[in-house]
């Protein structure tokens, strides 16, 4: 199946620094999505990127789909200890009913 | 607003032995999903549906079986459970082919 590559595992990182992780695969996606989940939760949707090249913010957050359709980024500005949790890039595996396909996700860790 | 809720939320059974977890949601999204997370692994899709009575296999389906009869509900059920099912697993709806997945809090599934 398609794999999304997603790096770094885990980021340490003090309060008020700016954060960026990204996502990579093979194959060529049409979405890129990305989301949040805290502990004891589901994930919640951050971003949805729907064209190649596109830049979309947030708030603080600010995510980009690649030019060639198979990477995406995620930037964090000016980090707060509400912004950790696990982010996940995602996208639709298939035509889009048949669910979505994960990143193994980034770990943030904020230092007060 | 109840949205997307799971039941139950903990849950501990033994190897052999058939457990349903339960998906309910009051949005009457046509489509549902389940996935489970383990380390290492992010989220896997299990099964799908698109509409009440469509059910169709995800990434791992093996060991589990799931019904839609009504649209709300999407029960999961581990047949006989293994050890290899301890995971978390989530419960997601969508209202249209392709666009969001609400995620539900999670049942955290041990296996003996």
């Amino acid at each position: 199946g398609q794999q999304l590559n997603q790096s770094p595992q885990s980021m340490f990182i003090q309060e008020g620094e700016d954060v960026s992780m990204n996502c990579t695969s093979s194959s060529i996606f049409n979405t890129w999505l990305w989301y949040k989940q805290e502990p004891g939760e589901g994930p919640v949707l951050l971003i949805a990127l729907y064209k190649a090249g596109e830049l979309t913010s947030n708030g603080r957050l600010t995510a980009q789909f690649g030019i060639t359709r198979k990477d995406s980024f995620l930037n964090i500005s000016a980090s707060i200890p509400s912004d950790v949790g696990i982010y996940f890039c995602a996208s639709y595996s298939g035509g889009g009913a048949d669910g979505l396909t994960f990143g193994k996700g980034t770990h943030l860790i904020i230092q007060p | 607003d109840a949205g997307i809720t799971q039941s139950p939320r903990y849950k501990i059974t033994e190897t052999g032995r058939q457990v349903t977890l339960m998906c309910h949601q009051t949005w009457s999204h046509s489509y549902m999903f389940w996935y489970r997370q383990d380390l290492g692994h992010g989220l896997r899709l299990i099964y799908y549906s698109a509409a009440a009575d469509i059910t169709d296999k995800g990434e791992v389906p093996d060991g589990y079986v799931v019904s839609r009869s009504k649209t709300e509900n999407f029960p999961l059920t581990l047949e006989s459970a293994t050890r290899s099912q301890t995971s978390v697993y989530f419960c997601a709806s969508s209202g249209t082919r392709g666009g969001t997945q609400y995620f539900g809090p999670g049942t955290r599934l041990t296996v003996l």
